[in-house]
């Protein structure tokens, strides 16, 4: 199974509320990257929180990492049409020998005017 | 500095035939990353590719499928004989580094399987 699972599977929401949506994990992570992907696009980096800490902010995004319960959680604030789009989660394993990256099957947001 | 390119954008083959899959990294990479991405899902690794070297191709299939990255040009993905099931959006990623903090996606090719 993947090593980050997103919930919920799908948010729908109207313009200038909140949308949350948390990824676990199973194993030791060195880094836990966010991702968003819009409709027949590739990815864009969000974000990255490393194992050490516990928050980080980028503009209207929030991050919080609890590696004790190997989980992650992303918010966006006061969402707008173009925030709608997939967001994944990808952790790297402290047990590859390299930074390998494995991804959740993600959260769809659909944001309504 | 032109992100990562992929073509064709869109592939359509049909059963039995090869499907080439083309990817420049961005100026200065030299790690290269295919991944695949079925409807609905997440990405899952494929392979990891330094210049003329396969890293870690513990996603790729067994049979049919490989890949390369050679000294000059672009990494290529094959598939010989695509089936149905291969049809899918294959992404491409690129970084300075192994060990890189973000890795920078290319917008994919959809491969179509009549």
């Amino acid at each position: 199974s993947q090593q980050g699972e997103e919930d919920p599977q799908a948010l729908s929401i109207q313009e200038g509320e909140n949308a949350t949506m948390n990824c676990s994990y199973k194993t030791s992570i060195n880094n836990l990257q966010w991702y968003r992907q819009n409709s027949g696009r590739g990815l864009v980096h969000l974000i990255l929180i490393r194992s050490n800490e516990r928050e980080k902010h980028s503009g209207r995004l929030r991050v919080t990492l609890d590696t004790s319960k190997k989980s992650s959680s992303l918010l966006i604030t006061a969402s707008r049409a173009a925030d709608t789009a997939s967001y994944f989660c990808a952790t790297d394993a402290t047990a590859d020998s390299w930074g390998k990256f494995q991804f959740g099957a993600g959260t769809q947001v659909v944001v309504t005017p | 500095n032109a992100g990562v390119m992929q073509n064709p954008r869109h592939l359509v083959r049909r059963r039995g035939q090869e499907a080439r899959l083309r990817c420049s990294p961005m100026k200065g990479h030299s790690h290269v990353y295919w991944y695949r991405q079925l409807p609905e899902e997440g990405l899952k690794f494929m392979v990891y590719l330094q210049k003329e070297n396969i890293i870690d191709e513990s996603g790729m299939p067994k049979e049919r499928f490989s890949a390369e990255f050679p000294k000059e040009g672009p990494s290529i993905l094959r598939i010989q004989q695509v089936v149905r099931g291969d049809s899918a959006a294959y992404f491409c990623a690129s970084s300075p580094r192994s060990i890189a903090d973000e890795q920078f996606f290319g917008p994919g090719t959809r491969l179509t399987v009549l």
